[in-house]
Formats: C-alpha cells, sequence, structure tokens
C-alpha cells in the first residue's frame, strides 16, 4: 500500500536559520508532488508542486524552495527563515493520470521565533 | 482549473443532515468534482468524487446537476466529530501536466452538540 512520511512533526527555529522539511512516498512511482502552507486559521497555500525528478513549478514567490532529487522525495528548503514562515507545512502525492484522491503527510509545524 | 466558491461557515447540530454547496460555474469537460475534509493539525482527507448525478459512499453523498456548476456536499446525521474544514476542488487532474490541486478557503462546519 502507498504511505507518505513527512518529517519531523514540529519545529521551532531561529529568524535566520535554515530549514529543510522532507517528504518521501512509498508504494507508488512517478507520484505528483506538492508542498502546502496553512498559516492558523486559513487555508492550503499552494508553495510547489513536481510532476518529475528536477522538475519543480513554483506558485508564490518567497524565499523557500523545493527539490526531488529522486522520484519519490521531495524536500523543502531555506537558506534563511522569516517570522512569516511559521506555518503547518503539509506534503502531498497524487497518482499521474489518475482523477483519484490526493494523499497527505502528516504535517511539520513549523514555528520561527 | 475551474473556481469555486463555498460558504464560509456553517453551523449545525448533531444528527441534522448537512448539505455544503460548491459552485463551480467555468467547470471544464472533463473536470471532476472532489471533497476533502480537514481536521485541525491534520492534512485534508479525500471524502468524495464525482463526475455528474449522484455518488455516495460510507461517509457522504454528492449530488451533481445536469449542467454540473454546482455540486453539494451532504453529510448525513452529523455528529460533533464532523466538526471540519470542508474543501471542493474542481480540475481534470488525469494528465500529466496536472491542474494543480488548489484548495479554496473552505468551508468551515461546526456541529453543536
Amino acid at each position: 500500500s502507498q504511505t507518505i512520511h513527512q518529517w519531523p512533526a514540529t519545529l521551532v527555529q531561529p529568524v535566520g536559520s535554515p530549514l529543510s522539511l522532507e517528504c518521501t512516498v512509498e508504494g507508488t512511482s512517478n507520484p505528483n508532488l506538492y508542498w502546502y502552507r496553512q498559516a492558523a486559521g486559513r487555508g492550503l497555500q499552494l508553495l510547489f508542486y513536481s510532476v518529475g525528478i528536477g522538475q519543480i513549478s513554483s506558485e508564490v514567490p518567497q524565499n523557500l524552495s523545493a527539490s526531488r532529487p529522486q522520484d519519490r522525495q521531495f524536500i523543502l528548503s531555506s537558506k534563511k527563515l522569516l517570522l512569516s514562515d511559521s506555518g503547518f507545512y503539509l506534503c502531498a502525492w497524487t497518482i499521474v493520470g489518475s482523477n483519484t484522491e490526493a494523499f497527505f503527510g502528516q504535517g511539520t509545524r513549523l514555528t520561527v521565533v | 482549473l475551474a473556481k469555486t466558491t463555498q460558504p464560509i461557515s456553517m453551523d449545525s447540530y448533531e444528527g441534522q443532515e448537512v448539505n455544503i454547496t460548491c459552485s463551480h460555474n467555468n467547470i471544464a469537460t472533463n473536470d471532476y468534482i472532489t471533497w476533502y475534509q480537514q481536521f485541525p493539525s491534520q492534512g485534508p482527507r479525500f471524502i468524495i468524487q464525482g463526475y455528474k448525478t449522484k455518488v455516495t459512499n460510507e461517509v457522504a453523498s454528492l449530488f451533481i446537476p445536469a449542467d454540473r456548476k454546482s455540486s453539494t456536499l451532504s453529510l448525513p446525521r452529523v455528529s460533533l466529530s464532523d466538526t471540519a474544514v470542508y474543501y471542493c476542488l474542481v480540475g481534470d487532474f488525469r494528465s500529466y501536466n496536472t491542474d494543480k490541486l488548489i484548495f479554496g478557503t473552505g468551508t468551515r462546519l461546526q456541529v453543536f452538540p
């Protein structure tokens, strides 16, 4: 069966520090991968999505970046965190060529202090 | 990707049927309608998907009129545990250059005892 792993679950980082959040998918090949951010009480904001290794589309210009070094690995990074980067980060995947559901990780609660 | 419009919030009481309507006037021929449920500090979870008429599963029903310009998610006999945010998504996610999974603000359903 397919599963998605996202870590860490919570993270507290000082302003100006780097960030690396990792997401891996098991049980499927060539998934579409997504990174979302959700501010408290708000909807999900799509940050990045990827249709293949090394293929990243950015939805919102900001100091975050994403990479897909392997088929089932999606990494969200920042060189220098801002206070406004605080939020709930979610990774998701879908099956290419299918209209079926998207599967989400458990999320990372990031607090920048 | 068709734009969707949902009520921001709804209140209900335990045991009642709840109907949440989503408007999507610009839905395309190949678009499907998908609903997700999100609890606090969790990723969204797929509820139901449909193309036309009516779809029912163990959780909900989805009603889609002939013109497909709107859809209604029906939750029978809600309980306190149905308190969540419900998102309506419309798009064709089958193609390689997939419609991006863009979530709107959703409908915040509050169920009272």
